[in-house]
């Protein structure tokens, strides 16, 4: 059963770093797509980034070039998102999801993350 | 840039048919995606490529797309039903992925 499961909520201040997870279980985690979108409170679905694990290949969408980094360790199937300086306009739920043929179908549980002073 | 835009709302009866709709200038040469997202849950795919339904899609949820316009019909709608719906695809080539807006379902 392919599995995508997210580190846990976090709390951070302002200026602060921070890095996220989205672990995969139940497939082959070189072979597919992992992307990562944002949700901020009461808004819709905004598509951040994606990144194949087999290579690290990894594509932005213009607004969040240089806002956020994507990686991928393939040793433990688990890839991150990260912020060097998080502002409280980054409050929002982050969802990663993986591709299966053209869809983006298995997705995260969700990690909250709040940021305020 | 690129936009797809959805009605923020639509609203039906319990057992009538709900069409959400989604406009975007690459859909003659692009594949839509819909997605539903009750609260509180992360989003669910019910349909992919225009018109195909997932393993575990009730029938009752169907797509098609013409010219610039994909539609997601929703066939005797019921309270279960009730949730936000994405539409999402790609701009004409294909680096650039958008979701809709997002269009509110009630039911009632």
């Amino acid at each position: 059963e392919v599995q995508l499961v997210q580190s846990g909520a976090e709390v951070k201040k302002p200026g602060e770093s921070l890095k996220i997870s989205c672990k995969g279980s139940g497939y082959i985690f070189t072979s597919y797509w992992i992307g990562w979108v944002r949700q901020m409170p009461g808004k819709g679905l905004e598509w951040m980034g994606i990144i194949y694990p087999g290579d690290s290949d990894t594509r932005y969408s213009p607004s969040f070039q240089g806002q956020v980094t994507i990686s991928a360790d393939k040793s433990i199937s688990t890839a991150y998102l990260q912020w060097s300086s998080l502002k409280a306009s980054d409050t929002a739920m982050y969802y990663c999801a993986r591709q299966n043929g053209s869809s983006w179908y298995y997705w995260g549980q969700g990690t909250l993350v709040t940021v305020s002073s | 840039s690129y936009e797809l835009t959805q009605p923020p709302s639509v609203s039906v009866s319990p057992g009538q048919t709900a069409r959400i709709t989604c406009s975007g200038d690459a859909l003659p040469k692009k594949y839509a995606y819909w997605y539903q997202q009750k609260s509180g849950q992360a989003p669910v795919l019910v349909i992919y490529e225009d018109s195909k339904r997932p393993s575990g899609i009730p029938e009752k949820f169907s797509g098609s797309s013409s010219g610039t316009m994909a539609t997601l019909t929703i066939s005797g709608a019921q309270v279960e039903d009730e949730a936000d719906y994405y539409c999402y695809s790609t701009d004409s080539s294909g680096n650039l992925w958008v979701f809709g807006g997002g269009t509110k379902l009630t039911v009632l």
